[in-house]
Formats: C-alpha cells, structure tokens, sequence
C-alpha cells in the first residue's frame, strides 16, 4: 500500500518569510495529492490539492510542486501570518484510501 | 461548515462500557472514511466504505465495529475499549472511492477512555 513520509515535524518561520513542507510517497499509481490544514480544535480541511497531470498549481500565498518521477510533492506558503499556524497534512490518493503524512506544525511568530 | 456531522463530540468512557459513535453527512457523497488522531500518530485510515460495502479494514482491532446502513450514515460502534484507544476519531467522505478525490472531514469526537 501506499506509504507517505512528511518533513518537518516542526516548522517554525518569522512573519513574512516562507515555509517549505515536503512529503514522498511510494505508489506510482497515487495520482491525486490534496494539502489539508488543521487549526487548533477544528478538523483538517482541504487548502489546496493537485493532480499528476500538473507539476505545480498556485493559489494566492500557496504552492504546491509534483515531481512524479521523484515520487515527492511539496507545500510552500510564502509571507507567512500568525493566523498560518495550524498542522498541515500532506495526502496521496490512487484508487484506493487516501493516505496522510505524519503531520507539520507550523509556528508563524509575529 | 463542510456537511459532515459527528455525534458526540466528547465521549468519556469506561473499558467494561459500549457506546457508538456517528457520523451523518448529504453531501451526495459515497465512500465514507474512519480516521483514528492520536498524538502519536497522524490521521490513521480505520475503515472504508463505498457505497455501502466495507472495502478496508486496515488490521484495525475488533473491540471497533463501523456499520455503514445507507451512504449517508457511518457509525463506529466501540466496546471493551482500553486506554490507549483514547483519540480524535474523525469521518470523513468524498465522492467516490477513487482517485481525485477530495476528503470532507468532521468536526471529530474526542474519545477518552477511562
């Protein structure tokens, strides 16, 4: 089965630099990779997500890059605020259950 | 809110009682997802349904039965728990048990068991 390893376990940046969360997995045939972000108390919810017929998708402050052929894929958030701080998920989905990394938590410190 | 609901929220338990939790959601959806959340741990799969029929069962103890009575309803029933079941279990469900995909989870209820 699939298997997704995320890197760091902790992140903590400045307000306004950026921050890089990374993830592998191990399933060639994983082809849809959703970021999900949880704040404190709430569940996780679904920020931005990318599929594997693109190699990188933007929405406002955040990114995401796919390198298939490395089987890794990463979030990055640039001008960090105080309110980004929460756990971030990475995800990988083939035909089957989507699996999750082991978590980030970030830390934006005004 | 995302239109998944989970019921109760919090939940204290003892190891000799049986209690269930549920998970309700109209979103259309028909794959409905059991998350375990420990500390230890990230979002951990416990058990899938599509379309009503049980496709996963991740090695997951059998003092935790998921009953799936239509695609709306999801339930988790628990007995003879032990403490280090103590966790957020979260629902979730999304379209289709298939690939691009997108999760919807609930708010959780956290389980603690005395």
């Amino acid at each position: 089965g699939e298997n997704v390893e995320q890197h760091p376990s902790t992140l903590s940046v400045q307000e306004g630099d950026s921050a890089v969360i990374k993830c592998t997995y191990s399933d060639s045939a994983s082809n849809y990779f959703p970021w999900y972000k949880q704040e404190l108390g709430k569940r996780p919810q679904l920020i931005i997500d990318i599929r594997s017929n693109v190699g990188e998708k933007k929405d406002q402050r955040i990114a995401v890059t796919l390198n298939k052929t490395a089987k890794h894929f990463s979030l990055h958030i640039t001008e960090t605020q105080p309110e980004d701080s929460a756990v971030y998920f990475c995800a990988a989905k083939g035909n089957n259950d989507m699996r999750f990394g082991a978590g980030t938590r970030l830390t934006v410190k005004p | 809110e995302t239109g998944v609901t989970q019921t109760p929220r919090h939940l204290v338990m003892g190891m000799t009682n049986k209690k269930s939790l549920k998970c309700e959601q109209h979103l259309g959806h028909n794959a409905m997802y059991w998350y375990k959340q420990s500390a230890k741990k990230p979002l951990e799969l416990m058990f899938v349904y599509n379309f009503k029929e049980q496709t996963e069962n991740n090695s997951v103890p059998s003092r935790f039965s998921p009953e799936c009575p239509n695609s709306s309803h999801l339930f988790l029933h628990l007995h003879t728990l032990q403490p280090e079941d103590s966790a957020l279990y979260l629902c979730a469900s999304s379209r289709e048990d298939g690939p691009n995909t997108e999760a919807f989870f609930g708010q959780g209820t956290r389980l603690t068991v005395v």
